[in-house]
């Protein structure tokens, strides 16, 4: 059974680093066809995809965000963390980590992540003073 | 990045009736050298994450009701519920993941009418 499951502070305040961990089990983040992406949601908004990480440490990030995001995992511990600095209270939300079944493209087999087949329960970070 | 617009926002459906949501990508994400539409659709009730229900436009994943069905192709999908259960309330968003960042509709809210 898969099955990701997302930890870290409940409330962070403004200007501090957001540290998240995703801790995964039933797949391995050294499985080619397999990532692990981060997504936030906002409480009654849409989620907005945050980060992936692929088997080969390759990382991919948010257009807006990308300047404050960093994604890095640790295969021997099933981990993948995800830390954004500089927290404001707009980036208040639900945090979920998923795994995403990838694809290689082009001779030089560029890997690209798909769709979310399985999410963390997520966890609700609170941005305040 | 590619802007997914979904319609309408939200629908009331008696159930056993058939429930219709669209959703339109800003750009084509329809792939020709594998002629697969890079498009999902996933399924959120209150306090739970999103579920998904369909990938590649019209494929449903295991364990899927077949009542839930996806079409279109380009840049218009429809995910279609043929037969409206009380367990089918929830928000729905379709994603596209045909460029990086992979980006979410606005979602529907599917209520009981």
């Amino acid at each position: 059974q898969v099955t990701l499951k997302e930890s870290g502070p409940v409330l962070v305040k403004p200007t501090e680093t957001l540290t998240l961990t995703c801790t995964v089990s039933g797949f391995s983040l050294s499985n080619a066809g397999m990532g692990v992406s981060w997504i936030r949601q906002p409480p009654g908004k849409a989620p907005e995809w945050l980060a992936h990480i692929f088997s080969n440490d390759e990382e991919s990030y948010s257009t807006s965000l990308k300047s404050r995001l960093t994604i890095s995992k640790d295969t021997s511990k099933s981990q993948v963390v995800l830390t954004m600095t500089n927290m404001d209270p707009v980036d208040t939300a639900t945090y979920y980590c998923a795994r995403c079944p990838v694809g290689y493209y082009g001779s030089g087999r560029t890997p690209y992540y798909y769709y979310m087949d399985v999410w963390g329960k997520g966890t609700t970070v609170t941005v305040s003073s | 990045d590619i802007v997914m617009t979904q319609s309408p926002d939200s629908l009331a459906v008696s159930l056993g009736e058939r429930a219709t949501i669209n959703c339109e990508s800003s750009q084509s994400v329809f792939y020709s050298s594998n002629n697969k539409n890079y498009l999902a659709w996933y399924q959120q009730k209150p306090g739970q994450p999103p579920k998904v229900l369909i990938y590649w436009a019209s494929t449903r994943e295991s364990g899927v009701p077949d009542r839930f069905s996806g079409s279109g192709s380009g840049t218009d999908f429809t995910l279609t519920i043929s037969s409206l259960q009380a367990e089918d309330v929830a928000v729905y968003y379709c994603q596209q993941y045909y460029s990086s960042p992979c980006t979410f509709g606005q979602g529907t809210k599917l209520e009981i009418k």
